[in-house]
Order: structure tokens, then sequence, then C-alpha cells
């Protein structure tokens, strides 16, 4: 299996909701990245976790928690939200962790979460 | 300062011509580069990715070219076909890189007409 899924496709909420993304992979890979990716721009990193643990907050505020409850799966809970947060929300694996520094460490994306914050 | 340059912005194109798109870098030390290709609302796909030691790599119609002495970087697209229109964007990573960072360009919006 060589995919990075996502769910859902599509999500659509109100500013008080909370909600959650979800993103699967089952390559083996031990680190797991969240991007956000606005309209005709390029990704924007959020998260990386590396082993299960947080490694990489890029200062996303508070209403975005992410979570790794095992090397496959990784969630994004989301609460309070703005709609300026609406968005393609693309999860990313890779077969290395950070300790690796040779930078080969190819990313495979997921589908993507179309976000919509009404 | 690491960043990655992409021309040009947008291209049109006829169905079954081909075109060349281009990328310059300033990431360093540098690793590797990828050309993926995204799909509106869509995740990135890989097509290609090379080494510092590699000069070229072909992926079925897509060939990318590296050359490491100047940063820079052409995907060239033969016989291009309606399925080929999609936003083409270059990605580098630098050796040295504990942070799982990529650097991406701001991608280029290639549409085919018939």
């Amino acid at each position: 299996d060589t995919e990075v899924t996502q769910t859902p496709k599509h999500l659509v909420m109100g500013m008080t909701n909370k909600k959650s993304l979800k993103c699967e992979q089952h390559m083996g890979h031990r680190a797991m990245y969240w991007y956000k990716q606005k309209a005709k721009k390029p990704p924007e990193l959020m998260f990386v976790y590396s082993y299960e643990k947080l490694s990489i907050n890029e200062s996303v505020p508070s209403r975005f928690s992410p979570e790794c409850p095992n090397s496959s799966l990784l969630n994004l809970h989301l609460h309070a939200l703005q709609p300026e947060d609406s968005a393609l929300y693309l999860c990313a694996s890779s077969q290395v962790g950070l300790a690796d520094t040779s930078g080969y460490n190819e990313q495979f994306f997921g589908p993507g979460t179309r976000l919509t914050v009404l | 300062k690491n960043q990655v340059e992409q021309s040009p912005q947008s291209l049109i194109i006829l169905e079954g011509k081909n075109c060349t798109l281009q990328c310059n870098y300033t990431v360093s030390p540098f690793s590797n580069l990828r050309w993926y290709k995204q799909d509106t609302g869509r995740g990135p796909v890989s097509l290609t990715i090379m080494t510092f030691s590699e000069n070229t790599k072909s992926n079925g119609r897509y060939t990318a070219t590296l050359d490491a002495d100047t940063k820079q970087s052409s995907l060239h697209i033969t016989a291009s076909q309606l399925s080929d229109s999609a936003s083409y964007i270059c990605v580098v990573s630098y050796r040295g890189s504990t942070l799982g960072r990529l650097y991406f360009g701001r991608g280029t919006q290639l549409t085919v007409w018939p």
C-alpha cells in the first residue's frame, strides 16, 4: 500500500463547531506532516510528527490541535475556526524520521481535505 | 535565504504540443529536487526526484533536468494531453535538514487546450 488517505474529502463547519481531519498511511513511515494550502499558493507546513511525537509546530494557532495516536494515524482537531482557515489541508508522510539529515526524505501526500469555515 | 522560484506563473498550450517549465533555487546545501503535479483540489503527486549527481531523469512524457552549478531545473512535457492541465510544483530539500522541511515553489499553472 503506497497511499496516504485522508478523510473527509470535504468539510463545511461553522465557527463554533468541533471537527477532526484524519490521515492514514500503511507504508511504515515514521514521520507525518500537516500542511495548509490556500488557492494558488504553495503548501505551508503546520506540524510534523516524528515517531509519534510532535517535533515541529510552525506557530499554528491553538484552534488547530494535532494528534498522532500511532505510527499510521494522524489527526487534526479543529475548534472555533475562522473563515480565513478555509483551505485545502494536506497530510504527508515520509520514510525517515527527523533524525535523518540526508534530506532524502521524500514526502508522499494525501489527496487533501477541502475545509470551508462559514 | 532559501528560495524556490518558478516560471512562467501560468502557461497555455495546445494539445499535442511540448512545453518546458523552469525552476531556480537558492537552497543550500542542496540535497534533492522534486517536481510534483497537483490537480486542483488534490494533493501533489511526485513526478521526478533528482539528487546532486543526477542531471536528467524521465518519467514517461516528463523529463526533468538539473544543473546543480547554476541551481536551475526544468521540466519538459512532450506531446501534451488534456490531462496534463494542472499545477506543476518544484520542491527542494537541503542536506542537513533535521526538520523535514521542503521548500516549495509557487508552481506553474499549465492549461492544455484541445
